[in-house]
């Protein structure tokens, strides 16, 4: 089955412990990218990647880092985690031939 | 960044038709999309139109684009209390590579039996 999967679903933290947040397409799509969502707010690019090696900013970069070393894989790291930084956070990926964009179910993070 | 809007709630009866309004700034956007996101779970591609359109109907969506006003609307006919979501307008600018694209605040309707 085609799928974007994110793990953890859920993840309660402190402040300042490094966390990663996987993200993993099986369809071979060229591109990748991180949203967070926050109630009022809709849905804000954090990261994007075009292929393997290639990343580049969205409109919240900051406090994120993403890599992409395979291209199936695009994970989500925050370094110094902070409590603005509790969202719902959704990867998504995409052909390059295509329009159509596929979304991970989400991966709710609470930062205390 | 570009600034796309939305109306944040829409109320309908079961059986009416529904419409969503978004406005975008980018007049040269060429890619326009319509997302569905049902509670808990991710977006869902419903639709999209290319800028060189002004409609497109696929079953009981319609859209439609006013490309000199920068406006888009997505009207759903019919209305069934499982279309029920949250609906995000998103454009994909010109010279925007295929994965940038900007999002509205979403639309919450609410589809009363």
């Amino acid at each position: 089955e085609a799928q974007v999967t994110q793990n953890p679903r859920y993840l309660i933290t402190v402040t300042g412990k490094k966390l990663t947040v996987t993200c993993s397409q099986n369809m071979n799509h060229e591109y990748m990218s991180w949203y967070r969502q926050d109630p009022g707010l809709g849905l804000r690019q954090i990261y994007y990647s075009m292929n393997v090696e290639v990343t580049d900013k969205g409109d919240v970069p900051e406090g994120y880092k993403v890599s992409r070393k395979e291209k199936r894989n695009f994970p989500l790291i925050l370094e110094s985690p902070s409590p603005n930084q509790t969202s719902l956070y959704f990867c998504a990926s995409t052909r390059s031939d295509s329009q159509i964009q596929y979304f991970g179910p989400g991966t709710r993070l609470t930062v205390t | 960044g570009e600034d796309v809007e939305q109306s944040l709630f829409l109320s309908v009866r079961e059986g009416d038709s529904s419409v969503i309004n978004c406005t975008y700034t980018d007049s040269s956007s060429t890619y326009l999309y319509w997302y569905k996101q049902e509670p808990g779970a991710g977006l869902q591609l419903l639709t999209y139109i290319f800028s060189n359109m002004d409609m497109k109907q696929d079953q009981r969506l319609t859209v439609l684009l006013n490309k000199k006003d920068k406006h888009l609307s997505l009207r759903i006919a019919d209305t069934q209390t499982g279309d029920s979501a949250i609906y995000f307008c998103a454009e994909r600018p010109r010279g925007s590579t295929l994965g940038r694209l900007y999002f509205g605040r979403g639309t919450q309707l609410t589809v009363w039996p």
